[in-house]
C-alpha cells in the first residue's frame, strides 16, 4: 500500500505558478499517480494522472522523476477559484486494493 | 453523461436510529468506494467493491457499519444505532477499473446525528 505525504497547506497569489509535491517512496511498479481537487461541500474531482515523466492537460502539469518516488502537481497562473484541497493518490489501475487519500494540501490563493 | 449520484444529500437523525445511504455509480464502472470525511479532515476509506469479488471491508470503523452492492450497480451504506461521532459527509466514488483508475465522486451525503 503506497502511502503519500504532502504539505498540509500552501499560500500563493493570483497569477503565480504553484507547485505541490507529493512523496510516495514505496510506489509499486504498476502504480499510477493521480491528483484530485476538492472544493468545500463537494466531492473530489480528477485533475491529472500520470505514470512517469511529464503529463500536461488543460488544467495542470504533472512532473514525475525517473525513480517515481515523488511527483509534483504544477498549476500555472492560479486564480482565486483554485483555492481548494489537493490530494495525491497512488494506486494500481488493475489491482483491487484499498487506497488511502491522506490529508491533502490546502491551497489558499490570495488576491 | 450522468455522474455518480448519492441520496439523500442531507440526513438528520437521532442518536440510536439506523440510516441508509445510497449511491448510484456511473454505468459500466466496476469499482465502487465509500469514504467518510469529517469536517476539515481528509477522506477516510470505508469499503471497496470490485466487480464480483468479495468487498474490501477493512476500513469500516465498527460492526455498526455495513454496505452492499447489487452487481455492478447501486450500493447502500447502512449505519446502525447511529452515534454522534458518525456525523460526517459520506462520499461515494466509482471507477471503470480498480481503485488506481480515475475515481469519479458523488456530491456526498451530509449526515448529522443529534
Amino acid at each position: 500500500l503506497a502511502k503519500t505525504t504532502q504539505p498540509i497547506s500552501m499560500d500563493s497569489y493570483e497569477g503565480q505558478e504553484v507547485n505541490i509535491t507529493c512523496s510516495h517512496n514505496n510506489i509499486a511498479t504498476n502504480d499510477y499517480i493521480t491528483w484530485y481537487q476538492q472544493f468545500p461541500s463537494q466531492g473530489p474531482r480528477f485533475i491529472i494522472q500520470g505514470y512517469k515523466t511529464k503529463v500536461t492537460n488543460e488544467v495542470a502539469s504533472l512532473f514525475i522523476p525517473a525513480d517515481r518516488k515523488s511527483s509534483t502537481l504544477s498549476l500555472p497562473r492560479v486564480s482565486l477559484s483554485d483555492t481548494a484541497v489537493y490530494y495525491c493518490l497512488v494506486g494500481d489501475k488493475n489491482a483491487g486494493n484499498m487506497l488511502t487519500f491522506g490529508g491533502g494540501t490546502r491551497l489558499m490563493v490570495k488576491p | 453523461g450522468a455522474g455518480v449520484s448519492q441520496s439523500p444529500s442531507n440526513k438528520v437523525t437521532e442518536k440510536g436510529k439506523d440510516v441508509e445511504l445510497r449511491c448510484d455509480p456511473i454505468s459500466g464502472h466496476t469499482a465502487l468506494y465509500w469514504y467518510r470525511q469529517r469536517l476539515g479532515q481528509g477522506l477516510e476509506f470505508l469499503i471497496y467493491f470490485q466487480g464480483n469479488s468479495a468487498p474490501d471491508k477493512s476500513g469500516l470503523p465498527s460492526d455498526r457499519f455495513s454496505a452492499e452492492r447489487t452487481g455492478e450497480s447501486v450500493s447502500t451504506l447502512t449505519i446502525q444505532r447511529t452515534q454522534q461521532e458518525d456525523s460526517a459527509v459520506y462520499l461515494c466514488a466509482s471507477s471503470f477499473l480498480a481503485g488506481g483508475d480515475i475515481q469519479y465522486f458523488g456530491a456526498g451525503t451530509r449526515l448529522s446525528v443529534l
